[in-house]
């Protein structure tokens, strides 16, 4: 079975320095897709940054980066300089099933526990 | 871009009455749309799919003749919640799969989610 794992419930970070927010997933997939969102107070789903198990290279999408390492199953999210507007919760989540146009692709996503991010001024 | 839209954002009802929750997709037709239900501070559970013009599928351990799904057109699914109690108050919320063109090129299958709904049961 799938499985996403986040281990770190509470995170602090200084306005304007970068951190990292741990993510490891296990399954028996050859193909699947990894997604970082956001959640703020307001409890809006927002969309971050996704990677794709055969993407060569990591993601990154502004100031958002994926820090994907496949043989270790991990795919951990890099935010750099972060802004107050940052605090949030974040989860990584799984999407189920194969590629774009597999017919098993779902669009079905398993999510992590989610970690608490809070920026200080 | 593609836009999910859920109503109400919020809801207060009586112990024993039944709330409806529409998850609506503007801008794309979606065959497939999923319920999740949140608790504070945890992460969101996939209740069940909703299929257009099926049965939905439901995730084990989920009453299915407690949460009413609906899927009866490409752009609307609704979750019913009957005979509400109190311990229903949750945050519910939805997602739409569509396609989506990624940054720097490519196709992707993604869900895209409504606001979600605070449901509150006094």
């Amino acid at each position: 079975a799938q499985k996403i794992t986040q281990t770190q419930p509470g995170m602090f970070v200084q306005e304007k320095e970068a951190v990292t927010l741990d993510c490891t997933y296990d399954t028996s997939d050859q193909s699947y897709g990894l997604f970082w969102y956001k959640q703020p107070s307001s409890g809006e789903m927002i969309f971050l940054i996704y990677q794709g198990s055969y993407d060569e290279q990591n993601a990154t999408e502004g100031r958002y980066s994926l820090n994907f390492q496949k043989a270790r199953k991990s795919a951990n999210l890099v935010i750099s300089a972060s802004q107050l507007g940052d605090s949030a919760m974040y989860f990584c989540a799984m999407r189920e099933g194969r590629g774009l146009w597999g017919s098993s692709n779902t669009g079905k996503l398993i999510f992590g526990q989610g970690t608490t991010l809070q920026v200080k001024p | 871009g593609a836009v999910v839209s859920q109503h109400p954002s919020w809801v207060i009802c009586k112990s024993g009455t039944s709330v409806k929750i529409e998850c609506r997709s503007l801008d794309f037709q979606a065959t497939t749309m999923f319920w999740y239900r949140q608790f504070p501070k945890q992460s969101l559970m996939l209740m069940a799919t909703s299929n257009e013009g099926s049965k939905a599928t439901y995730e084990q351990g989920v009453e299915k003749d407690k949460f009413l799904i609906n899927h009866a057109s490409l752009t609307l699914s609704t979750l019913t919640v009957t005979s509400a109690h109190p311990e229903d108050s949750s945050f519910y919320i939805c997602s739409a799969k569509a396609l989506y063109l990624r940054t720097g090129g490519g196709l992707n299958t993604e869900a895209f989610f409504g606001q979600g709904t605070r449901l509150t049961v006094v």
